[in-house]
C-alpha cells in the first residue's frame, strides 16, 4: 500500500526557518508534492520533486532524497501567513494520477 | 478568471436527503478529480476522471455517483445521505503533477 507519515504540528516564530519531514512508502514513486492549506481554504500546489535534491522557489524549498524514502519543505523567513497546513503528496500516475495525502502538518507562526 | 470553481460553498441538509454538488474548470485539463477531506483534515481522493471517462473509484459506496458531462464538468450526487458523510469536498482538475483544487463544499448532515 501506499502511506506517507509527516508531523502533526510544528510551531515557530516570525523569522525563524522550520522544515517539515515527509517520509514516504509507495509502489511506483514518480515524485514528492507539497501542498498548503489556510483554515477554510483549498490546498493550494507549493512544489513538485521528481528528482534527488534540493529546489528553491522564493522563501520555500522542497528536498527529495529517494534513496531514503524522505523528503522536506523547508520554509525560511517565517511570517505569519505562513501559518496553515502542509500536505506532502506522492502522485500515484498508473492509477489516474490521483494523489495520496500525509495526514498533514499544521504549522503555527507566532509574533 | 476562476480556474476551478464548485457550487454550492456550504450544504446543510438532513440524513437520507439526496443532494449534488457542481465542479467547473476552465483549464482546460483532462483529469478531474473528488476529493473528500474529514474533520481530522485527512484527504482522500474519491473518484478521478480522464476526459470524461472514470479512472478511479477508490471503494466509494454505491450513494455516491459522479457524472461528468464534458471534460470541463465534474458533478458529484449523493444519495440517502448519512452523518459520516460531513466533510469538506474537493473538486480537483490536473495536467501532469500539479493539480488545482476549488473552494470547496462543507457539506453538513444534520
Amino acid at each position: 500500500g501506499q502511506s506517507l507519515e509527516q508531523p502533526s504540528e510544528v510551531t515557530a516564530v516570525e523569522g525563524a526557518i522550520v522544515q517539515i519531514n515527509c517520509t514516504y512508502q509507495t509502489s511506483g514513486f514518480y515524485g514528492l508534492s507539497w501542498y498548503q492549506q489556510h483554515d477554510g481554504g483549498a490546498p493550494t500546489f507549493l512544489s513538485y520533486n521528481a528528482l534527488d535534491g534540493l529546489e528553491e522557489t522564493g522563501r520555500f524549498s522542497s528536498f527529495l532524497s529517494r534513496s531514503d524514502s524522505y523528503g522536506y519543505l523547508l520554509l525560511q523567513e517565517l511570517q505569519m501567513k505562513d501559518s496553515a497546513s502542509y500536505f506532502c503528496a506522492v502522485p500515484i500516475y498508473n492509477q489516474g494520477g490521483k494523489l495520496i495525502f500525509g495526514q498533514g502538518t499544521e504549522l503555527s507562526v507566532k509574533p | 478568471d476562476t480556474a476551478v470553481s464548485q457550487t454550492p460553498k456550504y450544504l446543510v441538509t438532513q440524513m437520507g436527503n439526496d443532494k449534488s454538488i457542481k465542479c467547473e474548470q476552465n483549464l482546460g485539463h483532462d483529469t478531474m478529480y473528488w476529493y473528500k477531506q474529514d474533520s481530522k483534515k485527512f484527504l482522500k481522493i474519491m473518484f478521478s476522471y480522464n476526459n470524461k471517462e472514470l479512472i478511479i473509484n477508490e471503494t466509494v459506496p454505491n450513494r455516491f455517483s459522479p457524472k461528468s458531462p464534458d471534460k470541463a464538468h465534474l458533478n458529484l450526487h449523493i444519495n440517502s445521505l448519512e452523518l459520516g458523510d460531513s466533510a469538506v469536498y474537493f473538486c480537483a482538475s490536473s495536467q501532469e503533477w500539479e493539480q488545482f483544487f476549488g473552494p470547496g463544499t462543507r457539506l453538513t448532515v444534520l
